[in-house]
This record gives C-alpha cells, sequence and structure tokens, in this order.
C-alpha cells in the first residue's frame, strides 16, 4: 500500500529558529511530490519536486527531494509566527489520478 | 489571481438526508479531484474527475457518494444519506493537467456537519 509519512508531527520553536520537515514516502511508480501549508482552511501549494537534488527555494522556505532514500525535506530559515501551520506533504503517482498525503507537521512558531 | 470557489462555507445537515456541496474549479483547468479531511486527521483523496468522467476513486468514495460536473463550470460533490462519520471538510482541487509540471489548487472547503 502506497503511504506518505511526515516527520515530526509536531513542532514548537521560537522565532528567528531554522526548522527541518521530513517526508518519506513508499510509492509504486512515482512522479511527483507536493509541499503544501495549511493554515486555517484549505492546503495551498508551496513546491513540486520531481528530481533528486535540486532545490527549490522561496524566500526563507526551502526544499530537496532525494529519490534514492525516497524522502524530501522541507527547510524554514529565521521562522516567523507567520509561518506556523500545518506543512502538508502529498505524493503523486504516474498510472493514478490521484495524491497521496502525509498526515503533515503541526509548525507553532513563537515569538 | 484565479482560484477554485466552493459552496457554501458551512452545511449542518441531519443524518440520512442528502447533501451537495458545490466547487467553480479554476476555468481553463482539466483536472478535479474532492478530499476530505476529518477533524485533526490527514487530507484524504476521495476521488478525480476527468473529460466527465470519473478517472479513480478511493475505498472511501462509495455508492453513497457521487460526483458531477452539471454545466462544465460546477464540479458538484453528492452524498446520498449522510452518516455522522460524514462529518469533515470537504476540499475540492482542480489542476490544469496531469502531468510533472503542475500545481493542484485547493478551494476554502466546505465544513459538512452531520447531526
Amino acid at each position: 500500500e502506497d503511504k506518505v509519512v511526515q516527520s515530526p508531527l509536531s513542532l514548537v520553536v521560537h522565532e528567528g529558529d531554522t526548522v527541518t520537515l521530513n517526508c518519506s514516502y513508499e510509492v509504486t511508480n512515482f512522479r511527483s511530490l507536493l509541499w503544501y501549508k495549511q493554515e486555517k482552511k484549505a492546503p495551498t501549494f508551496l513546491f513540486m519536486l520531481t528530481s533528486s537534488g535540486i532545490e527549490k527555494k522561496s524566500g526563507r522556505l526551502s526544499s530537496i527531494l532525494d529519490k534514492k532514500e525516497l524522502f524530501s525535506i522541507l527547510n524554514i530559515t529565521a521562522t516567523q509566527t507567520g509561518d506556523s501551520a500545518v506543512y502538508l506533504c502529498a505524493v503523486y503517482t504516474s498510472g493514478t489520478y490521484k495524491y497521496i498525503f502525509g498526515t503533515g507537521t503541526r509548525l507553532k512558531v513563537l515569538a | 489571481e484565479p482560484e477554485v470557489t466552493q459552496t457554501p462555507s458551512h452545511q449542518v445537515t441531519q443524518m440520512g438526508q442528502e447533501v451537495i456541496l458545490r466547487c467553480v474549479p479554476i476555468s481553463n483547468h482539466l483536472y478535479f479531484y474532492w478530499y476530505r479531511q476529518i477533524l485533526g486527521q490527514k487530507v484524504e483523496f476521495l476521488v478525480s474527475f476527468y473529460n466527465n468522467e470519473i478517472s479513480e476513486k478511493s475505498e472511501i468514495f462509495d455508492d453513497q457518494f457521487s460526483v458531477e460536473r452539471p454545466d462544465g463550470s460546477n464540479f458538484t460533490l453528492k452524498i446520498r444519506s449522510t452518516k455522522l462519520e460524514d462529518s469533515a471538510m470537504y476540499f475540492c482541487a482542480s489542476a490544469p493537467r496531469v502531468l510533472s509540471n503542475y500545481e493542484q489548487y485547493f478551494g476554502p472547503g466546505t465544513r459538512l456537519t452531520v447531526t
């Protein structure tokens, strides 16, 4: 059965800290991995990764994929209280039309 | 910026009643999805829809559920006879294409409460 596992489940840090969120997966026919940020309601798209070793960056957020070890990390540097959210990882597999989501990592950034 | 919209934002219904959740995907998107998220749990895939038919559905999407794109813009999820365990946030999403380099856009969700 395809599965996506995120760790840690929750994390509390102080403003200015750097955090690393993990997503590992076991799926057949991997196609892409996506990161989302979910605050109060709908997930909002952060990154999509398809190739190993290529870092995607957006401001203080960056992400990289390791297709050999079957995981991805999401880094957030100089965290701010506005980064408090649930971060979701989802994997898309070819031959299907669905995304498989992990349970998410709940990040709380304290002022 | 184009966005996916959903109505209503909150629906309260009694067990056994039928509900229809509505979504308007982004206009040039081709692939449509419904997900649900029970409070405190993960986002779960329900169904994907392309070219006016279901592409894939999960084990959650049983005979009580159906989807439709009645008029080329709306995308609806119907639950025929709601159960207490159907209480969840339901998200609609759309994507321009199913290839490596696409993004899936989520609507704001409909919170369904079954009493």
